[in-house]
């Protein structure tokens, strides 16, 4: 059990344009779900944290109206990259939080993205 | 503030060799996870352990073993015989007990890639 789908595995978009990324919790119900950022041969970095039906709580110098974040329902979280630039060009990766308190993060295959 | 601390960076050993990887932690909560994931070239993050602060006990899993120790905020990482299949980037994450919108939240240290030779 605790299987997280991402859609797509990989997108190639040119600059200007938007990208969707969808995050799904396939079994089990996620209370928050999570957006990591990737770039190459470094560290995960959170980005922002969502729960079902409410705002996204952004971290420190990641841009709300860029990265658009919507938590719908307990199993889909998307993320969209708005007006998409190269240095966006990233591995973004969600996980979907299970539990009360401490939440077991089940982390999904992660989406590449490559802006042109 | 809370931090994850993984100083090697790059680690190469041939195959049957043991090989430890280590991580340090900061944090002011006295409850907080600890975690251990494989990140192989595929990118997916694959999940190794989660360890509570109350809990010290060492674990051994197969060719795996964590050493947590408290007392020098430490959580480290050791494969016996290491395998060419054990190639891959092993991040150490920190999560608290939390206050406010940051429960939950892991925090990643660097990561280590750790290259095993046939």
């Amino acid at each position: 059990g605790a299987v997280v789908s991402q859609h797509p595995s990989w997108v190639i978009c040119k600059s200007g344009t938007s990208v969707k990324i969808e995050c799904r919790s396939l079994d089990f119900q996620a209370t928050t779900m999570f957006w990591y950022r990737q770039f190459p041969k470094q560290s995960l970095m959170l980005m922002a944290t969502s729960n079902e039906g409410s705002k996204a709580t952004y971290e420190q110098g990641v841009e709300k109206d860029k990265f658009l974040i919507n938590h719908a329902s307990l199993t889909l979280s998307t993320l969209t990259v708005t007006s998409a630039h190269p240095e966006d060009s990233s591995f973004y990766i969600c996980s979907a939080g299970r539990g009360v308190t401490i939440y077991e993060q089940y982390f999904g295959p992660g989406t590449r993205l490559t802006v042109t | 503030a809370q931090k994850v601390t993984q100083a090697q960076t790059e680690i190469s050993v041939v195959e049957k060799e043991d090989v430890t990887l280590d991580c340090v932690y900061e944090t002011r909560d006295t409850t907080y996870y600890l975690f251990w994931y494989k990140q192989p070239p595929s990118g997916e993050l694959v999940f190794l352990i989660r360890r509570n602060s109350f809990d010290e006990q060492n674990e051994i899993s197969g060719r795996y073993s964590w050493n947590f120790q408290k007392s020098t905020s430490s959580f480290n990482f050791t494969i016996t015989a290491s395998q060419v299949v054990d190639s891959a980037v092993y991040f150490c994450a920190l999560s608290e007990a939390g206050y406010g919108g940051s429960q939950g939240n892991l925090i990643f240290g660097k990561g280590t890639k750790l290259s095993v030779k046939p």
